[in-house]
């Protein structure tokens, strides 16, 4: 199976900061990789599909990059909703998989 | 566009429970559909996938074997036959469908249900 490893694991910034969460590939998954929001008690929202395409309805603050093993998602400039936990997941193998997650919280 | 999940509850170790999830709003048939679990305090877990042009279904290795999807394209419902319940299958379960149509999607679960329960407890 592909493992899907993300840093850091948690995080504390503040509304404005620039905000990068990273995710890594056990082996090259090209750019089939896709991030996840998810806050407490609810399912999870898609971000960004295929690396850097942004989902329908997605504010444009959130940005994806990468390709091969190593990946990132930015936030520009966090607003008080980004505070969540965010995945990444690859789709490249037909087991698919999750990284196991940053949270992301208020400094 | 939407997804509701049932059929969670409360089963002993070994036993068995079947979870549906039935959706409305898009073309059932044209989207793979899969299941996504997270047990308490934990990360997301995939658990399988099925496509639903070809029937075509992935498992993750926790579950191989014991859990079994399907899907009954008449009534827009899929489903999880989950057998030889573990302590460790504990968890709530997303239903959810792929952003992408066709038998091997790559962009992800663009919608979601808002899960349901499932506790294996003696």
């Amino acid at each position: 199976d592909i493992q899907m490893t993300q840093s850091p694991s948690s995080l504390s910034a503040s509304v404005g900061d620039r905000v990068t969460v990273t995710c890594r590939a056990s082996q090259s998954i090209i750019r089939n990789l896709n991030w996840y929001q998810q806050k407490p008690g609810k399912a999870p929202n898609l971000l960004i599909y295929a690396a850097s395409s942004l989902q329908s309805g997605v504010p444009t603050r959130f940005s994806g990059s990468g390709s091969g093993t190593d990946f990132t998602l930015t936030i520009s400039s966090l607003q008080p909703e980004d505070f969540a936990t965010y995945y990444c997941q690859q789709t490249y193998s037909t087991l698919w998989t999750f990284g196991q997650g940053t949270k992301v919280e208020i400094k | 566009v939407q997804l509701v999940e049932s059929g969670g509850g409360l089963e002993q170790p070994g036993g068995s429970l079947r979870l549906s999830c039935a959706a409305s709003g898009f073309t059932f048939t044209s989207y793979a559909m899969s299941w996504v679990r997270q047990a308490p305090g934990k990360g997301l877990e995939w658990v399988a996938v099925m496509s639903g042009g070809d029937g075509n279904r992935h498992y993750a290795d926790s579950v191989k074997g014991r859990f079994t999807l399907s899907r009954d394209n008449s009534k827009n419902t899929v489903y999880l036959q989950m057998n030889s319940l573990r302590v460790e299958d504990t968890a709530v379960y997303y239903c959810a469908k792929a952003l992408d149509s066709g038998d091997y999607p790559r962009y992800g679960m663009d919608v979601w249900g808002q899960g349901t329960t499932v506790i294996v407890s003696s």
